[in-house]
């Protein structure tokens, strides 16, 4: 099936520095892409919908500044933590829709020191 | 706003036993039903998906699941768990349009012991 794949897989960084993880869609094009976050013992919260080529809509309640997503081509797409801080510590998931079905990353463990 | 109930946040079941894992859901229209496995590691794998048609879907690694829209209900079955069907399992519904605005359940976390 189709792979989606996520750079770093975990990462720990300062409070004030930025972060971008990447989602990439390995063998297929991804018109749309998501972005989710995860809490502990928490469903999956949709953050933001990535649009190829335009800009990216975001869900009610997250900060567009802070959480900055570019989707320059059809296989890549990415997040970044701006000013990240300790409250930002999360796993953030990508997702990407192919061959009618929603295929997802493995995840990024973010910590904010 | 649609919704996803799954009551169950931990479930332990013996290897070769049945298995159910209830979801409940809360949308006005007819929904868009999914249920997706998270493995530590991995990306959540779609297990089965119901559309339209036939209530009773037949997924992935032996799984099935019934709609049932009077009980507001999808619940994930399977006749004999192996150990390797331990891991986390997640209840989602979607709007019109399949993968847009998908709503997803806290999850029930599935522990098999032999």
């Amino acid at each position: 099936g189709a792979v989606v794949s996520q750079h770093p897989s975990r990462v720990i960084c300062k409070s004030g520095t930025s972060v971008k993880i990447e989602c990439r869609s390995l063998d297929f094009q991804a018109t749309t892409m998501f972005w989710y976050r995860q809490f502990p013992k928490k469903s999956l919260m949709l953050m933001a919908t990535s649009n190829e080529g335009s800009k990216a809509t975001y869900e009610q309640g997250v900060e567009k500044d802070k959480f900055l997503i570019n989707h320059a081509s059809l296989t890549l797409s990415t997040l970044t933590v701006t000013s990240a801080h300790p409250e930002d510590s999360s796993f953030y998931i990508c997702s990407a829709i192919g061959s009618d079905e929603q295929f997802f990353g493995p995840g990024t463990r973010l910590t904010v020191l | 706003a649609q919704s996803v109930t799954q009551p169950d946040i931990h479930i332990t079941v013996s290897e070769g036993a049945s298995l159910e894992l209830r979801c409940n859901y809360s949308y006005g229209a007819t929904p868009y039903l999914f249920w997706y496995v998270q493995s530590p590691g991995q990306g959540l794998q779609l297990l089965l998906k119901y559309f339209s048609g036939d209530t009773l879907v037949q997924g992935i690694k032996g799984f099935e699941a019934e709609f049932k829209r009077s009980q507001s209900s999808f619940n994930l079955r399977k006749p004999s768990v192996h150990w390797s069907d331990a891991a986390e399992y997640f209840c989602a519904v979607g709007a019109s349009g399949g993968y847009q605005k998908v709503t997803f359940g806290t999850g029930t976390k599935l522990q098999v012991i032999p």
